[in-house]
């Protein structure tokens, strides 16, 4: 079945570095979506990519979808410390009724 | 807009007894609704699909006799843990898809089962 390989598992980063995780997969998604999850909460979408090879901005996030839709990296630049949590990746797969398939998740700790 | 509000929040049982976890859908109609289980420090595994005015589908290996899910009206969906068991505790999330938006999460039920 399908798959998804994100990495790295945790970072631990000083306040004010740029972050960088990516996600992986042996299998064809029509979607990548990431998203952050707060404990206790359910996870926030942070950015969608419906085409491959896009490259989209919200704030200081930044995500691409690979060209072989098989991958998909997120950038978060000039981190403080409320980006603390974790960080998911999620491919749709399945047509337009499509279910989700998570990542494992980052962890991001940012030290003042 | 896209809100997905989800209550209980926590709850407490007894083992063997049963515990219900609704998910609305505020501002839009939900055809379809998912239900995630996560263990700590792991990731969401899908649990089943809802499906408004028809049977769930569940994943490999969740027992559908033990989570009842119903979804019958476009706005709500509803999960029933049976007889819960210790093993049971987890945090349970539902999620619907929105149409030009994506997924949007409900916030989540910390069951606990003593």
């Amino acid at each position: 079945g399908q798959q998804l390989n994100q990495s790295p598992q945790s970072m631990f980063i000083q306040e004010g570095e740029d972050v960088s995780m990516n996600c992986t997969s042996s299998s064809i998604f029509n979607t990548w979506l990431w998203y952050k999850q707060d404990p206790g909460e359910g996870p926030v979408l942070l950015i969608a990519l419906y085409k491959a090879g896009e490259l989209t901005s919200n704030g200081r996030l930044t995500a691409q979808f690979g060209i072989t839709r098989k991958d998909s990296f997120l950038n978060i630049s000039a981190s403080i410390p409320s980006d603390v949590g974790i960080y998911f990746c999620a491919g749709v797969y399945g047509g337009s009724q499509g279910n989700l398939i998570f990542g494992k998740g980052t962890k991001l700790s940012v030290k003042p | 807009g896209a809100v997905v509000s989800q209550h209980p929040s926590w709850v407490i049982c007894k083992s063997g007894t049963s515990v219900k976890i609704e998910c609305r859908s505020l501002d839009f109609q939900a055809t379809t609704m998912f239900w995630y289980r996560q263990f700590p420090k792991q990731s969401l595994m899908l649990m089943a699909t809802s499906n408004e005015g028809s049977k769930a589908t569940y994943e490999q290996g969740v027992e559908k006799d033990k989570f009842l899910i119903n979804h019958a009206s476009l706005t709500l969906s509803t999960l029933t843990v049976t007889s819960a068991h210790p093993e049971d505790s987890s945090f349970y999330i539902c999620s619907a898809r929105v149409e030009g938006y994506g997924y949007t999460f409900g916030s989540g039920t910390r069951l606990t089962v003593v």
